[in-house]
């Protein structure tokens, strides 16, 4: 069974810094691309960073640009989101989810973890 | 303002067929990039529906359908039932952004 589960979502000040994480199973993660997707509370979904199997390929969205990081740790099955200089316009549920083959969809998606920022 | 239109809301009693409308341009559903459908029920993720226009995964009952020409696509419901209840989102690729754009979201409400 595909899990992905996300952690590491809480409440921050603004401009301040989180590490999102996030842990998959049951499938070849070494192989998959992987995304992150926020959604902002009562609002609709956005994709915000795309990492490669590898890691040779990052995009992210002019939104976040500057600012958040993603990475991967092949050997732990992990995704990782660094997020800095936060916003209270980042407040948001954190999805992470594969895409299927580089299709542009995603087939995959983790239960979410919300970031809030807030003075 | 999303890149993908949607309407806000749709409705329909029990039983009855409803289609969401999914409107781009030709920087992304009219340039020939798929549209992909997920359904997020209250206070879940979102899950997949239709991928690659109109096919469903394992496991999504064909009352579920998709089509799509031109620059628009839509998601047809057959046969609504009450666990039907959710947002509807539509997705795709557009190339002049060179991202993954979703619409902003259709609330259905079964009567």
């Amino acid at each position: 069974e595909v899990q992905l589960v996300e952690s590491g979502g809480g409440l921050v000040q603004p401009g301040g810094s989180l590490r999102l994480s996030c842990a998959a199973s049951g499938f070849r993660f070494t192989y998959s691309i992987m995304n992150w997707v926020r959604q902002a509370p009562g609002k609709g979904l956005e994709w915000i960073s795309y990492i490669s199997s590898s890691s040779t390929t990052i995009y992210y969205a002019d939104s976040v640009k500057g600012r958040f990081t993603i990475s991967r740790d092949n050997a732990r099955n992990s995704v990782y989101l660094q997020m800095n200089s936060l916003r209270v316009e980042d407040t948001a549920v954190y999805y992470c989810v594969r895409e299927s083959g580089g299709a542009y969809y995603f087939d995959f998606w983790g239960q979410g973890t919300l970031v809030t920022v807030s003075p | 303002q999303s890149v993908l239109t949607q309407p806000p809301s749709v409705s329909g009693a029990p039983g009855q067929r409803v289609t969401i409308s999914c409107t781009g341009t030709t920087s992304n559903i009219g340039s020939g990039y798929d549209v992909h459908w997920y359904q997020q029920l209250p206070g879940t993720a979102p899950k997949l529906l239709i991928y690659g226009n109109i096919n469903r995964p394992s496991g999504v009952p064909d009352r579920f359908s998709g089509s799509k020409s031109g620059t628009s696509a839509s998601l047809a419901i057959t046969g609504l039932q009450a666990e039907d209840e959710a947002d509807y989102y539509c997705q795709s690729y557009d190339s002049s952004l060179s991202a993954v754009v979703f619409g902003g979201g259709t609330k259905l409400t079964v009567l």
